[in-house]
């Protein structure tokens, strides 16, 4: 079945410790994204990108980094440079620019402790 | 100002209830609008999607667009309480580079038996 994959489904962390929010995709999609939301807010837009080997800040970048180095795998890492990060974390993908839609994973709750 | 305004509620109805969910926005650019709905603890799944004004039927969904007044709602008849999720607007001008969807904070609505 196709579809994308985020894991694990929820994270701990330790205060000071980086982590890293695997999403996986076999859809064959060009542009990949991750958004984080928290109640009352909304998706806010933290790395999206159109293509392998390069990607954007969106919305909310900071204490966030990301790499993309297949087409299928884009992981975000958050560091202990963020601030705030406990919250729900949506990966989502769209097969070209004008695709209307966006697929998402199940999303992964990051608790800081 | 926020780029989309989306009444977080809760809305809570009886079943079989005619249920209209709105958003406004503030960007003319905006073409395409889509209508997600999010499940508990679970990631956002395309609903209804719209290009321009107009309305679409599908099933027991409408989604209507008015660009004049910059607002768009989503219809739901005969309401169930499979219903009962998290429905968030999404937008896109086409004219970005970047290719991105702007969300509106999601409306949670309860259907109550």
């Amino acid at each position: 079945d196709g579809g994308i994959t985020q894991s694990p489904k929820y994270l701990f962390r330790k205060e000071g410790q980086n982590v890293t929010l695997s999403c996986e995709q076999n859809l064959n999609h060009d542009a990949m994204y991750w958004y984080r939301q928290d109640p009352g807010q909304g998706l806010r837009l933290i790395y999206y990108s159109q293509i392998v080997n390069d990607f954007q800040k969106g919305d909310i970048a900071e204490g966030y980094s990301v790499s993309r180095e297949k087409k299928e795998s884009f992981p975000l890492t958050v560091t202990s440079a963020q601030k705030n990060p406990t919250a729900f974390y949506l990966c989502a993908s769209r097969g070209t620019l004008r695709d209307t839609e966006a697929f998402f994973g199940q999303g992964t709750r990051l608790t800081v402790v | 100002q926020k780029e989309v305004e989306q009444d977080p509620g809760p809305l809570s109805v009886p079943e079989g209830a005619i249920v209209s969910l709105n958003c406004t926005y503030s960007n003319s650019a905006f073409q395409y609008f889509m209508w997600y709905r999010q499940y508990s603890r679970k990631g956002p799944e395309l609903l209804m999607y719209t290009y321009s004004s107009g309305n679409k039927e599908d099933g027991r969904f409408t989604a209507q667009v008015d660009k004049s007044s910059k607002y768009i709602s989503l219809f739901i008849r005969d309401s169930q309480p499979s219903d009962s999720a998290t429905y968030l607007c999404a937008m896109q001008d086409p004219s970005y580079n970047t290719d991105k969807l702007i969300f509106g904070t999601g409306t949670r609505l309860q259907v109550f038996p």
